[in-house]
């Protein structure tokens, strides 16, 4: 089954430390983005990737940093910098950039201990 | 001008009724027009998406409605169940630049 896998569904960071967060997807798929999710905030972008090694800042890139060596992959590093990181993560692929339909893993919850 | 507004953020409908869920947007120039639906603790699905060279698209109880002129784009639910309870977010976008989302609606159908 072609798709996209976020793991882990839920991680937990103290604070002072940074976590990263995995997305693969198998789709094939050109272009890859990181959304963030709030109760009643919709879907803010963080970062995307329209191709391997190359990515760009999203309206939210503030206290992340991402890294695309692969197509498959596209991991998100949520740092000591960001200062409210308690959210829902989601990874999503298309097949390029753009006016194309986006294919969404199942997110992963941050929680601050 | 990048916003899509979505209305209502809460909607109750009693099973067999008609859900509509509504948005509005600026940008005359976006050309892509999908909902996405969302089930809790899951990311969202493509549910249906719409171009601006029609009226009308219609998947199974789902249809979207455009108003190009009015800048407006609706999801209906025909006979709706229970097991359409979710979020529902609606979107555009233009060309190569990013998906906008509305900020959502959360949809729940009274068994």
């Amino acid at each position: 089954d072609g798709g996209i896998t976020q793991s882990p569904k839920y991680l937990f960071r103290k604070e002072g430390q940074n976590v990263t967060l995995s997305c693969e997807q198998n789709l094939n798929h050109d272009a890859m983005y990181w959304y963030r999710q709030d109760p009643g905030q919709g879907l803010r972008l963080i970062y995307y990737s329209q191709i391997v090694n190359d990515f760009q800042k999203g309206d939210i890139a503030e206290g992340y940093s991402v890294s695309r060596e692969k197509k498959e992959s596209f991991p998100l590093t949520v740092t000591s910098a960001q200062k409210n990181p308690t959210a829902f993560y989601l990874c999503a692929s298309s097949n390029r950039f753009g006016n194309q339909p986006q294919h969404f893993g199942d997110g992963t919850r941050l929680s601050i201990l | 001008q990048q916003q899509v507004k979505q209305s209502p953020q809460s909607l109750i409908v009693q099973k067999g009724g008609i859900s509509i869920i509504n948005c509005a947007y600026e940008n005359t120039a976006f050309d892509y027009f999908p909902w996405y639906q969302q089930f809790p603790g899951k990311g969202p699905a493509l549910l249906i998406a719409i171009r601006p060279d029609v009226s009308e698209k219609k998947e199974g109880r789902f249809t979207i409605s455009f108003n190009k002129s009015a800048k407006q784009f609706s999801l209906h639910i025909m006979d709706s169940q229970p097991g359409d309870s979710a979020t529902y977010f609606c979107a555009a976008s233009e060309g190569d630049d990013k998906i906008i989302f509305g900020k959502g609606t959360r949809l729940h159908i009274l068994p």
